[in-house]
């Protein structure tokens, strides 16, 4: 089936410093989503891309939709210690009627004062 | 913007007992709402998909009869986990949405601990 696997699967980085992650399927999607789940907490949408080669940003937030449509990338710059969490790319399942969506494995961001 | 509530958002029970699990949308309506689980450490897992008055759609390998869903209105869906055991310790998120195509919004989780 569909996976999507991101690397790296954790990063520990001082405050002020940039961040990149991405996220790659073996398939292709024709929608990425980048959400970032804080502790405890349910994912909340950063960013969406429908469109291949598409760039969006979101303050700090930058993400990628990739011309293969294979991969996405999200940067963060100026990293702050509230950017704490998980980084999950999703995308929606191919052979689901309803746009269910399969989730990437997750990066830990962790922020150092 | 949308908002989805859980309640409640966190709950301990005794092996063998069925707990409920609600899932809301606040401010808007959703034809559709999803049941994930999500164990330490690990990414979210789809359980099942529920539509508003009927049968939800259940992910290969969760047992309908033991995650039964209702999806009753188009503000409120229910996930109840019977006679609950400790591997079903876990955080359980629900999301919605409002019609095909549009974004889910998830909700702030509910935490399950079974002893």
């Amino acid at each position: 089936g569909q996976q999507l696997n991101q690397s790296p699967q954790s990063m520990f980085i001082q405050e002020g410093e940039d961040v990149s992650m991405n996220c790659t399927s073996s398939s292709i999607f024709n929608t990425w989503l980048w959400y970032k789940q804080d502790p405890g907490e349910g994912p909340v949408l950063l960013i969406a891309l429908y469109k291949a080669g598409e760039l969006t940003s979101n303050g700090r937030l930058t993400a990628q939709f990739g011309i293969t449509r294979k991969d996405s990338f999200l940067n963060i710059s100026a990293s702050i210690p509230s950017d704490v969490g998980i980084y999950f790319c999703a995308g929606p399942d191919h052979g689901g009627a309803t746009n269910k969506l399969i989730f990437g494995t997750g990066t830990l961001l962790a922020v150092q004062p | 913007g949308a908002v989805v509530s859980q309640h409640p958002s966190w709950v301990i029970c005794k092996s063998g007992t069925s707990v409920k699990i609600e899932c809301r949308s606040l401010d808007f309506q959703a034809t559709t709402m999803f049941w994930y689980r999500q164990f330490p450490k690990q990414s979210l897992m789809l359980m099942a998909t529920s539509n508003e008055g009927s049968k939800a759609t259940y992910e290969q390998g969760v047992e309908k009869d033991k995650f039964l869903i209702n999806h009753a209105s188009l503000t409120l869906s229910t996930l109840t986990v019977t006679s609950a055991h400790p591997e079903d310790s876990s955080f359980y998120i629900c999301s919605a949405k409002r019609g095909e195509g549009e974004t889910q919004y998830f909700g702030p989780g509910t935490r399950l601990l079974v002893l």
